[in-house]
């Protein structure tokens, strides 16, 4: 059973337009929330994380919001760069510093066009 | 430059045969982890180390080994036993929850 999921398995984005990625989750007891960049045939990048205290996290052009009762959480990037295309991961634990017990989705494939 | 180093990058391997994939951080981090990437499918854990000389089972551990005899590597045997071992190979280390990883290696069984 998937616990935490990316239902869109690719996104196509206009440059300087905002990019939106979905994640929903199955497991209450997810606390911690993280997304993951990967290049193809690199080793994904930690990008932003938001534990369950907050509703927003912010970083730059990168933002995560977290909506508890619907368990689902999303990843703004704005404005959207080529730069930016790559695949992106969800990943949720039980517990900070668990990393041993982080699910990760099945990741969404972003395009950003010119 | 601190990171994670994963050789090879690119592996053939016939079947029936064991491989070994290596790991090495200078991170100092004490806790190592090796995934798997599949298309269409999240990271799925293998195996993880929490300290030397001690390791755990991940969600998909069956025929694959590891050892920690060092903490600076955490070398990755895919052996024989492993059904559909045609996949990518991602190492990790944390510190304190977010998990920094290698660049990969994949693995062809031909």
């Amino acid at each position: 059973d998937q616990q935490v999921k990316q239902n869109s398995p690719s996104l196509s984005v206009q440059e300087g337009r905002i990019s939106i990625l979905n994640c929903d989750y199955t497991n209450s007891m997810f606390d911690y929330f993280l997304w993951y960049k990967k290049y193809p045939a690199e080793g994904p990048t930690f990008l932003i994380s938001i534990s369950s205290i907050k509703d927003k996290n912010e970083d730059g052009r990168f933002t995560v919001f977290l909506n508890k009762s619907a368990k689902h959480l999303s990843l703004h990037i704005v404005p959207s760069q080529p730069g930016d295309s790559a695949v992106y991961f969800c990943a949720a634990s039980a517990r900070i510093g668990t990393a041993s017990k982080l699910t990760f989705g099945t990741g969404t494939r972003l395009q950003v066009t010119l | 430059d601190g990171g994670i180093t994963q050789s090879p990058k690119y592996l053939f391997r016939k079947e029936g045969q064991n491989v070994t994939l290596s790991c090495e951080q200078n991170l100092n981090h004490d806790a190592m982890y090796w995934y798997r990437q599949d298309p269409g499918q999240g990271l799925r854990l293998i195996y993880y180390s929490q300290i030397v000389n001690d390791f755990q089972k991940g969600d998909i551990a069956e025929g694959y080994s590891v050892s920690r005899e060092k903490k600076e590597s955490f070398p990755l045997t895919v052996t024989s036993a492993q059904k559909n071992p045609t996949a990518f190979y991602l190492c990790a280390s944390t510190s304190a929850g977010e998990l920094f990883f290698g660049e990969g290696s994949r693995l062809t069984v031909l």
